[in-house]
């Protein structure tokens, strides 16, 4: 079946920097844009950032642009999300999201991740 | 961004009975070329991730029991559980993918059994 399994979460000091990894499994993973979609303690879903299929095309939510990066490794079926200058309202659980449908990047995402607790704190 | 308002933010309802939440966007969500309504709703449970219950507004998921449905068109839409489950206790959120980035979500409606 599909699953998703984040990792790397914890807890980190404002201005430093965390990756979280999502390993993916049960289907074609090189066929699937992805997504981090993120959620505030007690809050609702916020969209972080999607990578295309192929890895080439990207884009953030405005809060997190500059200091995100999203990429994917298509060989190990791995999704990543590079976190640099990390600030106190990025604390959420991040969920890593799959697009509902092959190759198109229409942002529906029909399996999640369990999610990765970040908590920026000094 | 196109804003999406869910309503009610909770809603109690008794057991074997209808529940109904509504959510507005800002913008119209049809696309008229394919005469399809970007919309998605989902389903939150208490410390799991968000579910996938239907999409294209109406579109139900593999699995999803046939007492959900989507409704509606345009700009207002609607989640109808038709008779309530004790495990549909949950939080309820609307998507719209119709323009991205960013997609955006309703505030959530949490619905709980009276």
């Amino acid at each position: 079946q599909v699953q998703l399994v984040e990792s790397g979460g914890g807890v980190v000091q404002p201005g430093r920097s965390l990756r979280l990894s999502c390993a993916a499994s049960g289907f074609n993973f090189s066929n699937y844009a992805m997504h981090w979609v993120r959620q505030a303690p007690g809050k609702g879903l916020e969209w972080v950032a999607v990578i295309s299929y192929e890895g080439i095309n990207k884009d953030y939510v405005d809060s997190v642009r500059g200091r995100f990066t999203i990429s994917r490794d298509n060989s190990k079926n791995t999704l990543y999300l590079e976190m640099n200058r990390l600030r106190a309202e990025d604390t959420a659980v991040y969920f890593c999201a799959k697009e509902g449908q092959e190759i198109l990047d229409d942002y529906y995402f029909d399996c999640w991740g369990q999610g990765a607790l970040v908590t920026v704190s000094s | 961004d196109i804003v999406m308002t869910q309503s009610p933010d909770s809603l109690a309802v008794s057991l074997g009975e209808r529940a109904t939440v509504r959510c507005k966007s800002s913008q119209s969500l049809l696309y008229t070329a394919n005469n399809k309504n970007y919309l998605a709703w989902y389903q939150q449970k208490p410390g799991q991730p968000p579910k996938l219950l239907i999409s294209w507004a109406s579109t139900r998921e593999s699995g999803v029991p046939d007492r959900f449905s989507g409704s509606g068109s345009g700009t207002d839409f609607a989640l109808t559980i038709s008779s309530l489950q004790a495990e549909d206790v949950a939080v309820y959120y609307c998507q719209q993918y119709y323009s991205n980035p960013p997609c955006t979500f309703g505030q959530g409606t949490k619905l709980e059994i009276k």
